[in-house]
């Protein structure tokens, strides 16, 4: 049972324009999501992250936003520049006995095109 | 170091050996994660250590799989008779406390090959 999903397995967008990755999930416990980002041969590295008690956070070129009731997030990068290539995973984590631990979507590749 | 380091960065073994997969958190992190990642998979959780608490072993795919953390400091993981169905990049991540908005920071992972 996948409890996060991203249904876009890759996305190819044009240097300068927006980038948007879109998440979903079934677990109405989760109370707190992340975005990371993975580079071949390296861990993922944390991007930007949101509680449940907000709806976006936006930190420089990158704003996530949650749509609670539909159980979606999403993250934009704008203005999306070649740098940005990479799998890009979202995350969520519930209050489980105080574990925290991430459950992770499959990711999405995306290509920044010069 | 600054990050969380692992080693073997890669490993290849033959079905039926055992191995052994090593995280360095970093230092003063008291929370540490083992994940893996099969081809074209998200991150699996594995295991789970926070101080000296009982581990959270809830997602280790069989009684092959073990991991020990000695204090706040290195973890392994062991697997024993590898299967090739065990082929992954295993990572390894820490985080600061126990507090839920601590940030999950992970290490370059151990690429495993069973052949």
């Amino acid at each position: 049972d996948q409890q996060v999903k991203q249904n876009s397995p890759s996305l190819s967008v044009q240097e300068g324009r927006i980038s948007i990755l879109n998440c979903d999930y079934t677990n109405s416990m989760f109370d707190y999501f992340l975005w990371y980002k993975k580079y071949p041969a390296e861990g993922p590295t944390f991007l930007i992250s949101i509680s449940s008690i907000k709806d976006k956070n936006e930190d420089g070129r990158f704003t996530v936003f949650l749509n609670k009731s539909a159980k979606h997030l999403s993250l934009h990068i704008v203005p999306s520049q070649p740098g940005d290539s990479a799998v890009y995973f979202c995350a969520a984590s519930a209050k489980d006995s105080g574990t925290y631990k991430y459950i992770f979507g499959t990711g999405t590749r995306l290509k920044v095109l010069a | 170091g600054a990050g969380v380091s692992q080693s073997p960065s890669n490993k290849v073994t033959e079905k039926g050996k055992d191995v052994e997969l090593r995280c360095d958190p970093i230092s003063g992190h008291t929370a540490l994660y083992w994940y893996r990642q099969r081809l074209g998979q998200g991150l699996e959780f594995l295991i789970y250590f926070q101080g000296n608490s009982a581990p959270d072993k809830s997602g280790l795919p069989s009684d092959r799989f073990s991991a020990e953390r000695t204090g706040e400091s290195v973890s392994t993981l062991t697997i024993q008779r590898t299967q090739q169905e065990d082929s992954a990049v295993y990572l390894c991540a820490s985080r600061k406390g126990g507090v839920s908005t601590d940030t999950q920071y992970f290490g370059p992972g151990t690429r495993l090959t069973v052949l």
